[in-house]
């Protein structure tokens, strides 16, 4: 079965710093992996999408991702953050075409200090 | 193109009614698929609907039915609700091709009192 972690409840960190949101899934094959942000009351909004190909993934806001292989990770990363980039993130891996079913992880909500 | 439309935003119903829960995928999504999503539980997956039939479903009672229509748009249905049905439920659709990822409505909040 697959599975996603996210280590990190809750990150703290100030306006204009670095970010790191940390991901690691369990699947048995080649995994479809998403980072996803959800404001409060919102529903789900798809930063990026990693299915195969370059393993350095972008996405919309300024935010990459990473796949590693061999350390089973998609860590989710942002050169500057911004107040509007409070919100919860969540990984998510998924079987692929024909399989619509995704696992989440449990979420990491980031706090923006001014 | 319009995105995943929910309806209602809000539903607060009783220990024991049903409830019926409309989505609206993006144009052209022929996938809808459903999640609860609650503090203690996080996502999880319901079930999911293409050219409608269901073709995957999570691990959820027999209360949770869903079913899709010809033009795609999808209802799910939650019987004799109890308290711990109250979540936000969540509607994602997709092309459901090769490279097609999930895009989700804002919801509907289910609260069961």
């Amino acid at each position: 079965a697959q599975s996603v972690t996210q280590p990190d409840i809750h990150i703290t960190v100030s306006e204009g710093a670095s970010l790191e949101l940390r991901c690691n899934y369990s699947y048995g094959a080649t995994p479809y992996l998403f980072w996803y942000v959800q404001s409060p009351g919102q529903g789900l909004q798809l930063l990026l999408k990693y299915f195969s190909g370059d393993t350095l993934v972008q996405g919309i806001k300024g935010f990459e991702a990473e796949f590693k292989r061999s350390q089973s990770s998609f860590n989710l990363r942002k050169p500057s953050v911004h107040w509007s980039d409070a919100a919860e993130y969540f990984c998510a891996v998924g079987a692929g075409f024909g399989n619509e079913k995704l696992t989440f992880g449990t979420g990491t909500r980031l706090t923006i200090i001014p | 193109k319009a995105g995943v439309t929910q309806t209602p935003r809000y539903l607060i119903k009783t220990r024991g009614q049903q409830v019926t829960l409309s989505c609206s995928p993006i144009s052209g999504h022929r996938s809808v698929s459903w999640y609860q999503q609650t503090p203690g539980q996080g996502l999880q997956f319901l079930f999911e609907y293409f050219s409608e039939t269901q073709r995957n479903k999570g691990n959820f009672p027999g209360r949770f039915s869903g079913r899709q229509f010809s033009n795609s748009r999808s209802e799910m249905n939650v019987s004799t609700l109890e308290l711990g049905d109250s979540a936000l439920y969540l509607c994602a659709s997709s092309e459901a091709q090769a490279n097609s990822p999930l895009h989700f409505g804002n919801g509907t909040r289910l609260t069961v009192t």
